[in-house]
């Protein structure tokens, strides 16, 4: 099974400060999401990175996937309590589309 | 427009009854997907309809079901619940089978206790 393991699990910062999550795979995938979900809501999609070495920016969230397309990381630039929430990577299934979440990095902002 | 419409939002049921949960997409698109959501599991691929057909299923017992309509309105059944399957049940629909191109759009899910 080509898992997706993120990391940290848990993060608490304060407004304002930088943090960094990760998700790592033993396996090669073709392209990665990444999506965020606040509570009682479902997840909603940021991005997808596709080539290796691939940089994309949202505004303060700086998406990055890596050079051997095993890895990927969202790095927040001075964090805000609106960026609070669960955040998941996925990857595709297969050629039937359905995606393979990691369990994601549970994200808490304090003011 | 609307986005992906789950009904009802919050339920709870008894071990060993069936549920019914319904999930309208997005105007226009074809394609529903079904994921359950737990803190162990994370989400896991439930199953896909388009065009009123199963075309993909997950690892789930069979009694998880779900049906399409020929308005693309889908439902997901679960019989003889179990307190397992306290979750919270999400459904996203996609404008034609669902890829890295064609993304979803995810509802805001139906969560399921069962006592």
């Amino acid at each position: 099974t080509q898992l997706l393991e993120q990391s940290p699990q848990f993060l608490s910062i304060q407004e304002g400060e930088n943090l960094t999550v990760y998700c790592n795979s033993s396996s090669v995938f073709s392209s990665l999401q990444w999506y965020r979900q606040e509570p009682g809501e479902g997840p909603v999609l940021l991005v997808t990175v596709v080539t290796g070495g691939e940089v994309k920016k949202l505004k303060r969230l700086t998406f990055q996937f890596g050079d051997a397309r095993k890895d990927s990381s969202l790095h927040i630039t001075a964090a805000q309590t609106g960026d609070t929430g669960l955040y998941l990577c996925a990857r595709r299934g297969g050629s039937q589309g359905n995606l393979i979440f990691g369990k994601g990095t549970k994200l808490s902002v304090k003011p | 427009k609307a986005g992906v419409t789950q009904t009802p939002r919050y339920l709870i049921k008894t071990r060993g009854q069936q549920v019914t949960l319904s999930c309208s997409p997005i105007s226009g698109h074809r394609s529903v997907s079904w994921y359950q959501q737990t803190p162990g599991q994370g989400l896991q691929f439930l199953f896909e309809y388009f065009s009123e057909t199963q075309r993909n299923k997950g690892n789930f017992p069979g009694r998880f079901s779900g049906r399409q309509f020929s308005n693309s309105r889908s439902e997901m059944n679960v019989s003889t619940l179990e307190l397992g399957d306290s979750a919270l049940y999400l459904c996203a629909s996609s404008l034609v089978r669902p890829s890295f191109n064609y993304g979803y759009t995810f509802g805001s899910g139906t969560r399921l206790t069962v006592v």
